[in-house]
């Protein structure tokens, strides 16, 4: 089936420092997703990707959709405390394939 | 605007029991979709339903697990004679509408029931 590599799986950083993850897949996407789960919670969607070559802001939050549709990263700027938690990218066709996540600690 | 709606949010079964998942969608959302999180896992999809129909059960186990979405009421996720191997994270997301990608086709998430089967 498809799939979704996204690195890193784990991120240790200090508060105050830009976060990079990215998605690869095999397989072309319409749509990519980025969301974040906090511990017993849903995901919240942060980004939506609707266009290859996309590049979308918000907040401190800077994701691109990749030209050759496989491919999608996430920036996050000036990290603080709340920004804590998985992240997860997503490929949309109707279903969504989602990347194993990649898990930010900050310390303070 | 509520958000989607799960219940219940934890839910313990012993083995050989019956679970039941409810989910309202968002309002004006008629398309949802059940996708399960192992611990420490991505997101897993199981079944897509739009109103009385069943669209994709590609990610759905074709013992045990059955889905529906009537005309009236939320969606429901059931799991007859639940194991062990069951105890997950079951989320129910929604959309206004469904395609291949686009604003109106866009998920949103649920808080997700913490199924746990003893």
């Amino acid at each position: 089936g498809q799939q979704l590599n996204q690195s890193p799986q784990s991120m240790f950083i200090q508060e105050g420092e830009d976060v990079s993850m990215n998605c690869t897949s095999s397989s072309i996407f319409n749509t990519w997703l980025w969301y974040k789960q906090d511990p017993g919670e849903g995901p919240v969607l942060l980004i939506a990707l609707y266009k290859a070559g996309e590049l979308t802001s918000n907040g401190r939050l800077t994701a691109q959709f990749g030209i050759t549709r496989k491919d999608s990263f996430l920036n996050i700027s000036a990290s603080i405390p709340s920004d804590v938690g998985i992240y997860f990218c997503a490929g949309q066709i109707f279903k969504l394939v989602f990347g194993q996540g990649t898990r930010l600690t900050i310390n303070p | 605007n509520a958000g989607v709606m799960q219940n219940p949010r934890h839910l313990v079964r012993r083995r050989g029991q019956e679970a039941r998942l409810r989910c309202s969608p968002m309002k004006g959302h008629s398309h949802v979709y059940w996708y399960r999180q192992l611990p420490e896992e991505g997101l897993k999809f199981m079944v897509y339903l739009q109103k009385e129909n069943i669209i994709d059960e590609s990610g759905m186990p074709k013992e045990r697990f059955s889905a529906e979405f009537p005309k009236e009421g939320p969606s429901i996720l059931r799991i007859q004679q639940v194991v062990r191997g069951d105890s997950a994270a079951y989320f129910c997301a929604s959309s206004p509408n469904a395609g291949t990608g686009g604003r109106t086709d866009t998920q949103y998430f649920g808080p997700g029931t913490r199924l746990t089967v003893l």
